[in-house]
């Protein structure tokens, strides 16, 4: 079974500070790995994905992720945070390969940028 | 524009009383799932479908139904059996011929007065 760890529940950060959102995963087979963001009362949009390739991947909007095999990890980093980043951001895997896909969330962070 | 849309997206449910949860999606996609999200405990999968006329239970299945007699459209009906039905509820849906992930609807907020 997989299981994903967002161990910080609220980041509370000033605009223009630098973020990281936390996300570890457990899998005993090769995954693929996400981070969404909800604003309020909305639902799931994508933000970015790892599916193979490089180990780092970009959002159009500035943020990052990082998918680090040894230390089953999936962070999401922004250097420079606006106000409009105000969210709940959900980490979450899946198996790889095409078909049915079950994702497994972790149970959200929320980011609050303060000015 | 492709997307998923749900209906309503406020619903108020006296107790002992169905609901019926719309889903609709115009993206051509085989697979549509729905999900239940609490504060604190992420997503939670509810039931799901890989193809018109078959469906599956997912995780929390007690207490609700789907059908799925039309490949655009998964609704799902939240029964008085449902012990504890005030939540949000998403529904989703894939392209299972691709890699690509789930789309998400805009959610329905159930509160039972």
């Amino acid at each position: 079974a997989q299981s994903v760890t967002q161990l910080d529940s609220q980041v509370p950060v000033f605009e223009e500070a630098p973020v990281e959102l936390r996300c570890n995963y457990s899998s005993s087979v090769s995954v693929y790995l996400f981070w969404y963001v909800q604003y309020p009362n909305q639902g799931l949009q994508l933000l970015l994905k790892y599916l193979s390739g490089s180990t780092l991947v970009e959002s159009i909007n500035g943020f990052e992720a990082e998918f680090n095999k040894s230390q089953t990890s999936f962070h999401l980093r922004k250097p420079s945070v606006h106000i409009s980043d105000t969210a709940e951001y959900f980490c979450a895997v899946s198996d790889r390969g095409t078909g049915f896909q079950k994702l497994v969330f972790g149970t959200g962070t929320r980011l609050l940028v303060s000015p | 524009d492709g997307g998923i849309t749900q209906s309503p997206k406020y619903l108020f449910r006296k107790e002992g009383q169905n609901v019926t949860l719309s889903c609709e999606q115009n993206l051509n996609h085989d697979a549509m799932y729905w999900y239940r999200q609490d504060p604190g405990q992420g997503l939670r999968l509810i039931y799901y479908s890989q193809i018109v006329n078959d469906f599956q239970k997912g995780d929390i299945a007690e207490g609700y139904s789907v059908s799925r007699e039309k490949k655009e459209s998964f609704p799902l009906t939240v029964t008085s059996a449902q012990k504890n039905p005030t939540a949000f509820y998403l529904c989703a849906s894939k392209d299972i011929a691709s890699t690509d992930t789930q789309y998400f609807g805009p959610g329905t907020r159930l509160t039972v007065l």
